[in-house]
């Protein structure tokens, strides 16, 4: 089954406590990206990545970091986490490298809370 | 920088009816326009894409339009039933991005 998955779903930590959110595809998708949602503000891209080895920041990349070693992998690493980026995380993959004209893959999201 | 904007209200329809749903741009032209499905808690769901030289695209009962002259794009769900109760996205190729807007937030009544 095509699927993007992210791990875990739900975390609860402390702020400066490094975590990383894993994300993986199995579709071989060049294409790769992170976003959070908050209530209001809708989805907003933090990094994206066109393939291996290449990132790029979106549109919210602060106090974020990624990393694209394998094609089917892209994990979000948050090193010092902040009440603010309280959130909900989804991973997103597709075909095109740059991500807009073929339909774009979500992982099931990630529940963050920073206390 | 791109702007997206979504009717921020929920759209409340009766069973039966055709929701229609708006999604205007500012500051570029895209490309592509998409629309996916969000429901509460979950990834959203790709719908449909629609290319800047397509007026209008159909699959089942939904069915898109896009206006390049006055920036907007419409999404319509005929014989809408409970079921397609959900959040509507639509989102659009900037530069090497996807950007979405916020959302419109569809009940249908029985």
């Amino acid at each position: 089954e095509a699927q993007v998955t992210q791990n875990p779903r739900y975390l609860i930590t402390v702020t400066g406590k490094k975590l990383t959110v894993t994300c993986s595809q199995n579709m071989n998708h060049e294409y790769m990206s992170w976003y959070r949602q908050d209530p209001g503000l809708g989805l907003r891209q933090i990094y994206y990545s066109m393939n291996v080895e290449v990132t790029d920041k979106g549109d919210v990349p602060e106090g974020y970091k990624v990393s694209r070693k394998e094609k089917r992998n892209f994990p979000l690493i948050l090193e010092s986490p902040s009440p603010n980026q309280t959130s909900l995380y989804f991973c997103a993959s597709s075909t095109h490298r740059t991500g807009g004209n073929t339909e774009a893959f979500f992982g099931q999201g990630t529940r963050l809370t920073v206390v | 920088s791109q702007k997206i904007e979504q009717n921020s209200e929920a759209l409340n329809i009766q069973e039966g009816k055709t929701a229609t749903l708006t999604c205007n741009y500012t500051n570029y032209s895209p490309a592509y326009l998409q629309w996916y499905r969000q429901d509460p808690g979950r990834g959203p769901v790709f719908l449909l894409l629609i290319r800047e030289n397509e007026k209008e695209k159909r699959k089942e009962r939904l069915k898109v339009t896009f206006d390049t002259t006055l920036k907007q794009s419409l999404f319509h769900i005929t014989a809408s039933q409970p079921a397609d109760s959900a959040t509507y996205l639509c989102a659009l190729e900037y530069g090497n991005k996807l950007v979405f807007g916020a959302g419109t937030i569809l009940r249908v009544k029985s």
